[in-house]
């Protein structure tokens, strides 16, 4: 299967900055990928869908100029958590995969003080 | 819409103990389901998969069986140990190639 990395594992930043975390499909050319959040203790819920080369998709309820997706190249996604803010602290994840299979990416774990 | 429900936790074993979780859907068309697991600290690995009605997905001793008439996918190990200790999601994947994911079920096994 499709190898997927993150980077950073996880990160602490003060409230009202940004932060950008990358996912990159290591060896599989990804025309999309998907984004997910996990709060600790529950399901992972689609939040966005990168489209490379054209505007990610948002799951009701995302706000795209907070959470925003840049998929630039067919291995590289990044999500830019803007003016990030305590409760947006969770475990962020994605995944690349175009048939019914899905490859997840270890995680970012975000802690907003 | 689309949905998965899971039986929910913690479950807790004793090792060698034979293991269900309950999985089912709700589905328009003919989905795609998953059992993915989570071990402490780290991402979602795929554990296993069925894509129609009556495959059945496996391994490392774990099986699941795509039950379009029940609408279910229940996840089960005859002998569990230590190491299976995790979180496991089972979830379903559309034609649209969202994954809807269960709320997870969180399994202890005891020495």
């Amino acid at each position: 299967g499709a190898v997927v990395s993150q980077h950073p594992s996880w990160v602490i930043c003060k409230s009202g900055t940004s932060v950008k975390i990358e996912c990159r499909s290591l060896d599989f050319q990804a025309t999309t990928m998907f984004w997910y959040r996990q709060f600790p203790k529950q399901s992972l819920m689609l939040m966005a869908t990168s489209n490379e080369g054209s505007k990610a998709t948002y799951e009701q309820g995302v706000e795209k100029d907070k959470f925003l997706i840049n998929h630039a190249s067919l291995t590289l996604s990044t999500l830019t958590v803007t003016s990030a803010h305590p409760e947006d602290s969770s475990f962020y994840i994605c995944s690349v995969g175009e048939d019914a299979t899905q490859y997840f990416g270890p995680g970012t774990r975000l802690l907003v003080l | 819409g689309n949905s998965v429900t899971q039986m929910e936790g913690p479950v807790t074993l004793s090792e060698e103990a034979f293991l269900t979780i309950n999985c089912t859907y709700t589905a328009t068309g003919y989905p795609s389901l998953f059992w993915y697991v989570q071990y402490p600290g780290e991402g979602l690995q795929l554990l296993l998969k069925a894509t129609k009605a009556d495959d059945k997905g496996s391994n490392k001793g774990f099986e699941a069986t795509y039950r379009k008439e029940t609408t279910s996918f229940h996840l089960e190990k005859g002998s569990v140990q230590v190491s299976d200790s995790a979180v496991y999601f089972c979830a379903l994947r559309d034609g649209g190639f969202k994954t809807i994911f269960g709320a997870g079920t969180r399994l202890f096994v005891k020495a």
